[in-house]
């Protein structure tokens, strides 16, 4: 039962263009979502962040936009940059009872930067 | 100074055989995750521990056991190693409770083969 998905599991862009990774939960409890980059053979670092009471988050070249209605959630990248090219992953977070909750993560999508 | 390191980043065992992977983080969390990337790249969220106690433990077989000796380490033991058991696994840490607002910091990963 996925509840957090990126349906591209890869996307190939041209750098100084605009990257738009998608991703889309189905559980109505998250109220955070998380980008998170991953290069081989290294963990997951976080990028952005937002919260369901806003609809947009910015930090500098990397932009979150948020769709509650239709659970929906994108990361923009412009200009894209060499430096770019990881996986990205989509992460939700929803309350669990006892006051304590970890990350559900989507698969991840791996972009691509072509020169 | 790495924030988050787990050890051995590798490991390769036989079926049957008990291993361990440690970690420890110097960020002065108060919260430590173990997660699990498989061969479909889902990263899934095993135990969390806050203080040294067990918060979440999702349907893990009893062959995993974590063991926190204090707030700073969570180690991952495992008995009777299955083939399936073969993935990456990720240790993570962040500021303690109440809930999840801020980011994950990530280890590197280690990655199990079992033979």
């Amino acid at each position: 039962d996925q509840q957090v998905k990126q349906n591209s599991p890869s996307l190939s862009v041209q750098e100084g263009r605009i990257s738009i990774l998608n991703c889309d939960y189905t559980n109505s409890m998250f109220d955070y979502f998380l980008w998170y980059k991953k290069y081989p053979a290294e963990g997951p670092t976080f990028l952005i962040s937002i919260s369901s009471i806003k609809d947009k988050n910015e930090d500098g070249r990397f932009t979150v936009f948020l769709n509650k209605s239709a659970k929906h959630l994108s990361l923009h990248i412009v200009p894209s940059q060499p430096g770019d090219s990881a996986v990205y992953f989509c992460a939700a977070s929803a309350l669990v009872g006892g006051g304590a909750d970890g990350l559900t993560f989507g698969k991840g999508t791996h972009l691509i930067i072509q020169p | 100074d790495t924030a988050v390191s787990q050890t051995p980043k590798y490991l390769v065992t036989q079926m049957g055989n008990d291993k361990s992977i440690k970690c420890e983080q110097n960020l002065g969390h108060d919260t430590m995750y173990w997660y699990k990337q498989d061969s479909k790249k889902f990263l899934k969220i095993m135990f969390s521990y806050n203080n040294k106690e067990l918060i979440i433990n999702e349907t893990v077989p009893n062959r995993f056991s974590p063991k926190s000796p204090d707030k700073a380490h969570l180690n991952l033991h495992i008995n009777s190693l299955e083939l399936g058991d073969s993935a990456v696994y990720f240790c993570a840490s962040r500021t303690g409770l109440p809930r999840l607002t801020g980011e994950l910091f990530f280890g590197e990963g280690s990655r199990l083969t079992v033979l």
